[in-house]
């Protein structure tokens, strides 16, 4: 059974680091893309990009070019969405998901169940 | 604002059908192929319905339905139930490479 399982509920206040994780079992880790899908409270959707395990290809939104960074570690098949510097309006629950077919980047069709990251002072 | 634009909302009676599209396909990328739409209930993670324009998942009711018109895709729900009331959202892909996710339409099932 293909499970994500994401690292639980964090409180940052702004200008902390943070890193969240995604743990991906019950498939062939490497040849998955993963990404990852913000959603700010009482918001839509939004893609932020995705990572190829295998060889760490990134592809990232514009809108989130430079502002996260998506890592991989395939050794313990985790991927990784890391902030330098937390900014309250990074509030949001974060999902990972990866798509049903290894050819694709695309239509995600396994969830995590969200992490919420909440930054306040 | 996302580049794909969705009704904000959209309600019908139960047995009746709806239908949402989704506009800025051509913006975007201009390949209906790549269209795929997921449902999120309040609370819960997204649930992908259609993919490659009109494709079911495993498991998803056949009362879903993909299709184009013109510029835009659309999902149809026919046969509407309550269990069927959620956000809805279009995803394509882009000339960048990256995808990018409609605003999203909220179905209410009077």
């Amino acid at each position: 059974e293909v499970q994500l399982v994401q690292s639980g509920a964090e409180v940052k206040k702004p200008g902390e680091s943070l890193k969240i994780s995604c743990k991906g079992s019950g498939y062939r880790f490497t040849t998955y893309w993963i990404g990852w899908v913000r959603q700010m409270p009482g918001k839509g959707l939004e893609w932020m990009g995705v990572i190829y395990p295998d060889d760490s290809d990134t592809r990232y939104s514009p809108s989130f070019q430079g502002q996260v960074t998506i890592s991989v570690d395939k050794s313990i098949n985790t991927a990784y969405l890391q902030w330098d510097s937390l900014k309250a309006s990074d509030t949001a629950m974060y999902y990972c998901a990866r798509p049903s077919d290894s050819d694709s980047s695309g239509p995600f069709d396994y969830w995590g169940q969200g992490t919420l990251v909440t930054v306040s002072s | 604002q996302s580049a794909l634009t969705q009704p904000a909302s959209v309600s019908g009676s139960p047995g009746q059908s709806i239908t949402i599209s989704c506009t800025g396909i051509s913006s975007v990328f201009g390949t209906f192929y790549y269209v795929s739409w997921y449902q999120q209930h309040p609370g819960k993670a997204p649930k992908l319905v259609i993919f490659e324009g009109s494709k079911r998942p495993s498991g998803v009711s056949n009362r879903f339905s993909g299709s184009k018109s013109g510029n835009a895709a659309s999902l149809t729900i026919s046969g509407l139930q309550a269990e069927d009331e959620a956000d809805y959202y279009c995803k394509s892909f882009t000339s960048s490479n990256t995808w990018v996710f409609g605003g999203g339409t909220t179905v209410t099932v009077l």
